[in-house]
């Protein structure tokens, strides 16, 4: 099974920060990465996949890139809304497994 | 426009089955897989498994294996999520979710919780 390793775990920046996630795959999964945006109460938000390509209607400011082991997500530019937690999951086989998720505050 | 939509909240006793159902709305049901996702209070996502609703084909995770049971009724456009021997540790939201490849379409969550 392929373990993802997400880091930091938590995370507080100023609006108008750039912020980084980083995702670490156990093996090698080419661009079959997922980030998912889950805010407290509600479903995850499909934002980016695979590893680079922006769903639709998701904010420019919203970033992913990486591929093998290694993966980001970054937002450019920190805004109010963009607080929630984020996960990171693989499609390159199964199980689909998840990262343990970025809690990602304001400072 | 697509639509995932739950059953309510459950309140099981430990030992218990529980079924849960996820109808779907506004895409062929036949055409993409079932997945099902565990949510803990206050933890992440863990993946338990998909139904392919075309023919019914199960995979699962290892952690369920034995205790979960996928199902699709093509019928109703509505799969299931069934699990028995219920534990406190199975208190958790429970999600339906799917897509072309990653999950872009989430039901709404089901609540479950397991308490003497």
């Amino acid at each position: 099974d392929i373990q993802l390793t997400q880091s930091p775990s938590f995370l507080s920046a100023s609006v108008g920060d750039r912020v980084t996630i980083t995702c670490r795959a156990s093996r090698g999964i080419s661009r079959y990465l997922a980030w998912y945006q889950q805010k407290p109460g509600t479903a995850p938000k499909l934002l980016i996949y695979p590893a680079s390509t922006l769903q639709s209607g998701v904010p420019s400011r919203f970033s992913g890139s990486g591929s093998g082991t290694e993966f980001w997500l970054t937002i450019s530019s920190l805004q109010p809304e963009d607080v929630a937690t984020y996960f990171c999951q693989q499609l390159n086989s199964y199980p689909r497994s998840f990262g343990q998720g970025t809690k990602l505050e304001i400072k | 426009e697509v639509q995932l939509v739950q059953s309510g909240a459950e309140v099981k006793r430990p030992g218990a089955t529980v079924k849960i159902s996820c109808k779907v709305s506004g895409y062929t049901f036949t055409d993409q897989y079932m997945h099902w996702v565990q949510q803990a209070p206050g933890k992440g996502l863990e993946w338990m498994g998909l139904v392919d609703p075309e023919d019914g084909e199960t995979i699962y995770v290892e952690k369920f294996q034995g205790r979960v049971t996928l199902t699709a009724d093509t019928s109703t456009d509505t799969s299931y999520m069934e699990l028995s021997s219920l534990r406190s540790a199975d208190t958790a939201v429970y999600y339906c979710a799917t897509g072309p490849d990653a999950f872009d379409m989430w039901g709404q969550g089901t609540m479950v919780t397991v308490s003497s």
